[in-house]
């Protein structure tokens, strides 16, 4: 089993829609961050949440920790062509130093 | 942030051969970790290299499938040995910086083994 999971696994979604990814688990983290993989690419880091609670936007993404940090989601706003990716949540465990977990992936298609 | 560089970017090797693969980076970092990734799927740590001591191996994955050097703090290369065409997958390596271990990765190696 994994450490992190997301939800939904595949999303398909129409450009201009909303939508929510969550990402999972039942260990305390001491930060999460999402990242976005295109084809061919390595993962691109887009935010790191530290605090319990916390909330941080880029854009039309709204990243949000949870208030125990055991979880996180991302809201996208009119998503658009350019969103279609591969996301990532990822965070170290408080317990164990530098081990870093990933999620299990949440893959975003959006239709012009 | 660091800039990540990796070679080749993508292979097709016969079974049984090996492949080295070279991460390079544009400042001195302590840690560099190597990943393995099917396409569209998550990606699964191999190991992390720290300059001047063994790489650490994640259950699953052994030393001598998978040796790793780190000669000094910009550069790690990763070889996958004895290749077998379950091998085929994406190679990342990446590195930590700052306290919030963030992980900034090179654009992968695409192995493919037949």
């Amino acid at each position: 089993t994994q450490l992190l999971e997301q939800s939904p696994q595949f999303l398909s979604i129409q450009e201009g829609e909303n939508l929510t990814v969550y990402c999972n688990s039942s260990s305390v983290f001491s930060s999460l961050q999402w990242y976005r993989q295109e084809p061919g690419e390595g993962p691109v880091l887009l935010v790191t949440v530290v605090t319990g609670g916390e909330v941080k936007k880029l854009k039309r993404l709204t990243f949000q920790f949870g208030d125990a940090r055991k979880d996180s989601s991302l809201h996208i706003t009119a998503a658009q062509p350019g969103d279609t990716g591969l996301y990532l949540c990822a965070g170290g465990l408080m317990s164990t130093g530098n081990q870093f977990y990933f999620g299990t992936g949440t893959s975003l298609t959006v239709i012009p | 942030s660091a800039v990540i560089s990796q070679k080749p970017s993508r292979d097709i090797c016969q079974r049984g051969t090996s492949l080295t693969i070279q991460c390079q980076v544009d400042s001195q970092v302590t840690m560099m970790f190597w990943y393995r990734q099917q396409p569209g799927q998550s990606l699964t740590l191999i190991a992390t290299a720290n300059q001047g001591s063994e790489a650490t191996y994640e259950s699953g994955f052994v030393i001598d499938k998978f040796p790793i050097s780190r000669p000094n703090l910009t550069f790690s290369t990763l070889t996958v040995s004895n290749m077998s065409p379950e091998d085929s997958s994406i190679y990342l390596c990446s590195t930590s910086t700052g306290s919030s271990y963030e992980q900034y990765f090179g654009p992968g190696t695409r192995l493919t083994v037949t």
